[in-house]
């Protein structure tokens, strides 16, 4: 079975970075599909921020260009968002997710920046 | 980027009503897909390319729609259909979805 899970920290002060990673398992990230990061923002608005697909490359949302950066470590199957220079404006639940037909979902894990 | 515009943003269904959401996108796209939301939970995809339902889906729900414009139906309103509804698509970067439309039991 296919699960996703987020993990990072829940509190990030302004103007610094933001790490998450998304452990995969029941599927090999370099198998196929792209895998994705969204967001859900206080209000309930959902945005794609990007995607590293099963071969490495990247595509990222353009209003994010310039602060994100998707990685992977294939050895243990998991993927990683990175999002620099945060506002309070990114205060938001962050979710991986499969494929861009997004069928698997990681449960999130809510992300507040604040001083 | 391609916006979608999901109306209503509220309504509310009887238990054997029938329902009917819709999405409209401000450039073409080649399919719709619609996931469901339930609160303090993750989207669930619930239908891909416009019209077929995932894994798990009741029958009671269909999707339709071409180029523009794209309705997500319930035949028969049961209470485990209250959620909310979003639109997405992938056919243009970026990826971008609805704001939603929160179903309710009247």
């Amino acid at each position: 079975d296919v699960q996703l899970q987020e993990s990072g920290p829940g509190l990030v002060k302004p103007s610094q970075s933001l790490s998450l990673t998304c452990t995969v398992t029941g599927y090999s990230i370099t198998s196929d599909y792209a895998w994705n990061w969204i967001r859900q923002f206080p209000g309930n608005k959902l945005e794609w921020m990007g995607y590293i697909s099963y071969s490495g490359s990247t595509s990222y949302n353009p209003s994010l260009k310039s602060r994100i950066s998707i990685t992977r470590d294939t050895s243990k199957n998991q993927f990683f968002l990175q999002l620099n220079s945060v506002t309070t404006e990114d205060t938001a639940t962050y979710y991986c997710a499969r494929g861009t037909s997004m069928d698997y979902w990681g449960q999130g894990t809510s992300v507040t920046v604040s001083s | 980027e391609n916006v979608l515009t999901q109306s209503p943003a509220i309504m509310s269904a009887s238990l054997g009503e029938k329902v009917t959401m819709s999405c409209r996108a401000s450039s073409s796209v080649n399919y719709m897909y619609w996931y469901q939301q339930k609160s303090d939970a993750s989207p669930k995809l619930w239908i891909y390319y416009t019209s077929n339902l995932a894994p798990g889906v009741p029958a009671r729900f269909s999707g339709s729609g071409s180029g523009n414009s794209y309705s997500l139906t319930i035949s028969s309103m049961e209470g485990e259909d209250a959620a909310t509804y979003y639109c997405q698509q992938f056919t243009s970067s970026p990826f971008t979805f609805g704001s939603g439309t929160k179903l309710e039991i009247k």
